[in-house]
């Protein structure tokens, strides 16, 4: 079975800081990563993903994550944040084969002026 | 825009009382996806249509249903909903899906529901 961890459920940051979302897995076979996000009263939409290759992983806005298989991390990160990245973040896991794909409990980043 | 369109936003059903939450989509993708996400909890795949190929988790329950007419549209039925049913309910889309989860899902607003 997989699992996902989001280590932390809230992360306030102030704006123009850093800020780490992370996210830890479990499993035995190779997987595909994912970090969702969900803004206020929007479905969630796809920030980046993991499938193989370079480690190091863009997506939109700004983020990036970074594939750690032997600490099994895919931890998110910005640079610089705005109040418009205040949104729930999801980790997510899946598998090459069957049909199996679990999200995390998910992260809420609120960014303070 | 291209989009996952769930109606409605908000539901209400009596305990027991069958109900049914839609989802359409302009994508014209191949795979439909429903979640169910519990208060502070991780959304859950319920199952899953590629194409017309109903694909169910181990673990939903019978009381879960789900039907694609078409392309475009998908549904979710729960027979007789309990207290525990109460949830949002996402749905979601992929263009492919094959047999490797490494598209990008695409998804709907959600409807939340609520029983009494």
């Amino acid at each position: 079975a997989q699992s996902v961890t989001q280590l932390d459920s809230q992360v306030p940051v102030f704006e123009e800081a850093p800020v780490e979302l992370r996210c830890n897995y479990s499993s035995s076979v190779s997987v595909y990563l994912f970090w969702y996000v969900q803004y206020p009263n929007q479905g969630l939409q796809l920030l980046l993903k993991y499938l193989s290759g370079s480690t190091l992983v863009k997506g939109i806005n700004g983020f990036e994550a970074e594939f750690n298989k032997s600490q099994t991390s895919f931890h998110l990160r910005k640079p610089s944040v705005h109040i418009s990245d205040t949104a729930e973040y999801f980790c997510a896991v899946s598998r090459n084969t069957g049909n199996q794909f679990y999200f995390g409990t998910g992260t809420s980043l609120t960014v303070i002026p | 825009d291209a989009m996952v369109i769930q109606n409605p936003r908000y539901q209400v059903t009596q305990f027991g009382k069958p109900v049914t939450l839609s989802c359409s989509q302009t994508l014209n993708h191949n795979v439909m996806y429903w979640y169910q996400q519990k208060s502070s909890q991780a959304p859950k795949l319920l199952f899953h249509y590629y194409d017309k190929d109903f694909n169910n988790e181990a673990d939903t329950p019978d009381n879960f249903q789900s039907r694609r007419p078409n392309t475009s549209f998908c549904f979710l039925d729960i027979r007789s909903p309990g207290l525990g049913d109460a949830a949002m309910y996402l749905c979601a889309t992929s263009r492919d899906g094959s047999t490797s989860w490494t598209d990008t899902q695409y998804f709907g607003p959600g409807t939340r529901l609520t029983v009494l």
